[in-house]
């Protein structure tokens, strides 16, 4: 149950599209589509961006868009807002019921 | 809508045990599984216990195997978390997750967390 790698932090001016990794092992990531991504901004819970690799929740912009080649997965922000500006991370399921999170990605809006 | 609210949380020393607890509203609770996931300060999103709809099967984190126990009570809506044996790297915000419908795989709502802290 090892957490899954994203790049610590990201970064993109207002307008521009910014894509974090997600890269894991063919026992989580690679294994399964079952890929969902979370914004948490600070002080707050996390809410559902992307769920089964690319599908988006009714409610979620079109802008965030999701996707997977391998063991690694992609969460693409395109046209960034300010309020884009948050945590973000990658969640897979891992096998026998269990799941792993990635160790966070720090999106800054410049 | 749906809520989810933690509680429970508090200060305990290390080797001592406390209950969380997770009301739910707003969706049939005994219809969907339920989750765990915890947030150390500062760090990032730590999955640490399933339980399937009817309570029939529970799943951990290996990091908490042997200390934790996750139930439901479905007659109350209630979620619930039994830490025993707690060490200073429990210290985190507690967060109950409901599992999303269709492929199942993911946690479409979650509460505000609860926070534990493990200290002398």
């Amino acid at each position: 149950q090892s957490a899954l790698t994203q790049p610590a932090s990201v970064s993109g001016s207002p307008g521009q599209s910014i894509t974090i990794s997600c890269t894991g092992t063919s026992s989580d990531v690679g294994g399964y589509n079952y890929v969902s991504w979370y914004q948490q901004h600070p002080g707050k819970a996390p809410k559902l961006m992307i769920y089964d690799v690319s599908k988006r929740p009714s409610g979620v912009s079109n802008r965030f868009s999701g996707s997977k080649s391998g063991n690694t997965a992609s969460l693409t922000i395109s046209g960034l807002q300010a309020e884009d500006e948050a945590d973000y991370y990658c969640c897979s399921y891992a096998g026998s019921s269990t799941w792993v999170f990635g160790g966070g990605t720090k999106l800054t809006v410049l | 809508q749906v809520q989810l609210v933690e509680s429970g949380g508090g200060v305990v020393q290390p080797g001592g045990s406390l209950r969380l607890s997770c009301a739910a509203s707003g969706f049939t609770f005994s219809s969907y599984g339920m989750h765990w996931v915890r947030q150390a300060p500062g760090k990032g999103l730590e999955w640490v216990a399933f339980i399937r709809y009817d309570g029939s099967n529970k799943y951990y984190a290996d990091s908490v195997k042997g200390r934790f126990t996750i139930s439901r009570d479905n007659s109350k809506n209630t979620l619930y978390l039994q830490m025993n044996s707690l060490r200073a790297e429990d210290t985190a915000v507690y967060y109950c997750a409901k599992r999303g419908p269709g492929t199942l795989y993911y946690f479409d709502y979650w509460g505000q967390g609860t926070l534990v802290t493990v200290s002398s």
